[in-house]
């Protein structure tokens, strides 16, 4: 198992453009979790996934932001019509969903928009 | 609501040394997990080490061991004989029961060669 991967690494994009990142979990975790990191900040919540359920989204997750799990593996984060405030570095982490497991995280996706 | 503070922004240590890294959080919770977290320049968030709200002894990972104070809200970390490849970004989390995680702000720590 080689843990978190996310892809793409690095994203530069233009304001008003959409932007879509996946997130590939360590195979036998069904918990998925996004978090968003800016410079200088610690990760904050964004949302979670039991298998292909969202249970949970903050409300930092504006209409702008959808996330996906349709099969219970992979995730998508997808950003509609960036904005400048969006750069930041976006963080996937998993865990398996019995009792008070750890979440691993992948290596980031870092958004910058000009 | 629950909150996570490193009142540290940077701390250094000399390499050998030993250092102690501050956080307290606050939480109305009796049950709950709490971690360190490291995150090296460029490179992917680590789990270092975590502590379960009900256990009072205090966890311990080779060099790395915390000093849980559950009635003060108190969870410090304390690396021992440091190395340089523990310079890192280091953050204090809290888990809550509802599975979120929240992060404080972090601590830069710079190890002195």
């Amino acid at each position: 198992d080689t843990g978190v991967s996310q892809d793409p690494r690095h994203k530069i994009t233009k304001r008003g453009q959409n932007v879509t990142f996946r997130c590939d979990p360590i195979s036998e975790h069904n918990r998925l979790y996004w978090y968003r990191q800016t410079l200088g900040q610690g990760p904050e919540f964004l949302t979670y996934f039991q298998n292909e359920a969202q249970l949970e989204k903050s409300r930092l997750l504006s209409d702008r932001f959808s996330a996906e799990r349709p099969k219970g593996s992979f995730s998508t984060l997808e950003i509609q019509r960036t904005e400048q405030g969006d750069s930041a570095m976006y963080l996937c982490a998993s865990s398996l969903a019995i009792g008070w497991e750890t979440q691993y995280f992948g290596p980031g996706t870092r958004l910058l928009v000009l | 609501a629950q909150t996570v503070t490193q009142s540290q922004p940077e701390m250094s240590v000399q390499e050998a040394e030993t250092v102690t890294l501050s956080c307290t959080y606050d939480t109305s919770e009796s049950d709950y997990y709490l971690f360190w977290y490291k995150q090296p320049p460029s490179r992917q968030m680590i789990l270092v080490i975590r502590q379960e709200a009900y256990k009072q002894q205090n966890a311990t990972e080779n060099r790395f061991s915390v000093n849980f104070q559950k009635a003060a809200k108190s969870f410090s970390l304390k690396i021992s004989d440091s190395q340089l490849g523990d310079a890192a970004m280091y953050f204090c989390a809290y888990r809550s029961p509802d599975d979120k995680i929240i992060f404080g702000k972090g601590t830069r720590l710079h190890i002195l060669p």
